[in-house]
C-alpha cells in the first residue's frame, strides 16, 4: 500500500539557518509522482513542486531545493537561507500512476516549520 | 490562467443544521474536482471525487454527500451536521488527460460545528 511519511512533526530555526524536511514513500508502482505543498496559516494549500519517478535530478528553486533519491524511497526539501516568510506546514505527497484518471493524492501527515527571527 | 474559489470561508453551524459549501473552477474544462477534510493535527482526507458532471465518488462512509451540477461547480453537503464535522474543508482541481497530474486547492473553508 502506498504511503507517506514526515517524521518530522514540527521544526524550529532562526532566520537564515538552513532547513531540511525529510519524506520517505511508499509504493509498489514504477510509476509515480511527488509533490511538496506549503500550508501557510492562512489554510490554503500551495503547490511547491511535482516529479515524476523516472526523473531523478535534483531541483533548486530559488532557496528551496529538492533531493529525490529512489534507492531510499526519499524525497527531501530543503530551504536555505530560511526566512520568516517560510513559516508554514510542509506537506509530501504521492500519486500512483495506477490512479488514473483520479489523481488521487496520499499526503504525509506535515511538517511545521517556525522560523524564529 | 486557472482559478478555484470556495466559499462561505468561514462559518459556524449548530448541530443537526444542514451544510453548503460550494467550488467553481475558472479558466478551465471538464476539470477533476475534489474535496478534502483536514481535522486537527492536519492530517488531509480525501472526501470525494468527480470525474464528471454527475460522476461522485466517495473515499470514506460518512455524514456528507457531494454533488457536481456543472463542468466546473462542486458542491459539499449534509442534511444534519455531527460535531464531528468539524474542520477545515479544501475544494481542488486537476486537469483529465494523464496521470499524475497538479491537483491545486482553493482557499479553504473553516467549518465549526457547536
Amino acid at each position: 500500500a502506498q504511503k507517506v511519511t514526515q517524521a518530522q512533526t514540527e521544526i524550529s530555526v532562526v532566520e537564515k539557518e538552513d532547513v531540511t524536511l525529510d519524506c520517505v514513500y511508499e509504493t509498489r508502482d514504477t510509476t509515480y509522482y511527488l509533490f511538496w505543498y506549503k500550508q501557510p496559516p492562512s489554510g490554503e494549500l500551495v503547490f511547491l513542486i511535482r516529479r515524476n519517478s523516472f526523473d531523478e535530478q535534483n531541483e533548486i528553486s530559488g532557496r528551496y531545493s529538492w533531493n529525490f533519491q529512489k534507492s531510499t524511497s526519499s524525497f527531501n526539501f530543503t530551504i536555505t537561507a530560511s526566512q520568516v516568510v517560510d513559516s508554514a506546514v510542509y506537506f509530501c505527497a504521492l500519486s500512483e500512476a495506477t490512479g488514473g484518471a483520479t489523481n488521487k493524492l496520499i499526503f504525509g501527515t506535515g511538517t511545521l516549520l517556525a522560523v524564529q527571527p | 490562467s486557472q482559478t478555484i474559489h470556495q466559499w462561505p470561508a468561514t462559518l459556524v453551524q449548530p448541530v443537526g443544521s444542514p451544510l453548503s459549501l460550494e467550488c467553481t473552477v475558472e479558466g478551465t474544462s471538464n476539470p477533476n474536482l475534489y474535496w478534502y477534510r483536514q481535522a486537527a493535527g492536519r492530517g488531509l482526507q480525501l472526501l470525494f471525487y468527480s470525474v464528471g458532471i454527475g460522476q461522485i465518488s466517495s473515499e470514506v462512509p460518512q455524514n456528507l454527500s457531494a454533488s457536481r451540477p456543472q463542468d466546473r461547480q462542486f458542491i459539499l453537503s449534509s442534511k444534519k451536521l455531527l460535531l464531528s464535522d468539524s474542520g477545515f474543508y479544501l475544494c481542488a482541481w486537476s486537469r483529465v488527460l494523464g496521470s499524475g497530474n497538479t491537483i491545486y486547492f482553493g482557499e479553504g473553508s473553516w467549518l465549526t460545528v457547536v
